[in-house]
């Protein structure tokens, strides 16, 4: 049973346009929503987070929104640089059991220049 | 300066055997975690200690076994080796409360032959 589900495998969008990522979710018992990346042969890096409490969080190129009622979460990146070409997690943090992180499959972004 | 190190990087052995990753961090965390992450790159954690102490042991083979000999280390040992073991083995570490804002080593790719 998939938790957090990222529906597209991968997203194809040209350089400087907007890349959109989408998660959904099902346990309401998630307090934190983050966003990892991953590059090739690399482990994944901590990029964005946002609390339950909150519905929108951003940083630089990056913005997360949160619609509570739809369990669903997005990262933004305005504009897209081919450097962000990668594989993008979503992640839920879950206050209700051990506070373990549960994980998404990942979206591979691909931005071209 | 690495802030979380694996060993190895590539690891190739035949089944049955024993054999062991280990993991460093240099951030001064109190909590580590050991992912698996499977060919259908789904990233589930199996373990995680706070402090040398085990706090999350997911349902994994006991054949899987955590060992901390103190709050920078986190080795995994794995004995009698099966071919469902290959996977990529992520090491990770996140300050005590703040579970989400994990930090990951580059992995080791396990190969059972």
């Amino acid at each position: 049973d998939q938790q957090v589900k990222q529906n597209s495998p991968s997203l194809s969008v040209q350089e400087g346009r907007i890349s959109i990522l989408n998660c959904d979710y099902t346990n309401s018992m998630f307090d934190y929503f983050l966003w990892y990346k991953k590059y090739p042969a690399e482990g994944p890096t901590f990029l964005i987070s946002i609390s339950s409490i909150k519905d929108k969080n951003e940083d630089g190129r990056f913005t997360v929104f949160l619609n509570k009622s739809a369990k669903h979460l997005s990262l933004h990146i305005v504009p897209s640089q081919p450097g962000d070409s990668a594989v993008y997690f979503c992640a839920a943090n879950n206050a209700g059991n051990n506070r373990k992180l549960i994980w998404g499959l990942g979206t591979s972004l691909a931005v071209n220049p | 300066d690495t802030a979380v190190s694996q060993t190895p990087k590539y690891l190739v052995t035949q089944m049955g055997n024993d054999k062991s990753i280990k993991c460093e961090q240099n951030l001064g965390h109190d909590t580590m975690y050991w992912y698996k992450q499977d060919s259908k790159k789904f990233l589930k954690i199996m373990f995680s200690y706070n402090n040398k102490e085990l706090i999350i042991n997911e349902t994994v083979p006991n054949r899987f076994s955590p060992k901390s000999p103190d709050k920078a280390h986190l080795n995994l040992h794995i004995n009698s080796l099966e071919l469902g073991d290959s996977a990529v083995y992520f090491c990770a570490s996140s300050k005590a409360g703040a579970s989400y804002e994990q930090y990951f080593g580059p992995g080791t790719r396990l190969t059972v032959t």
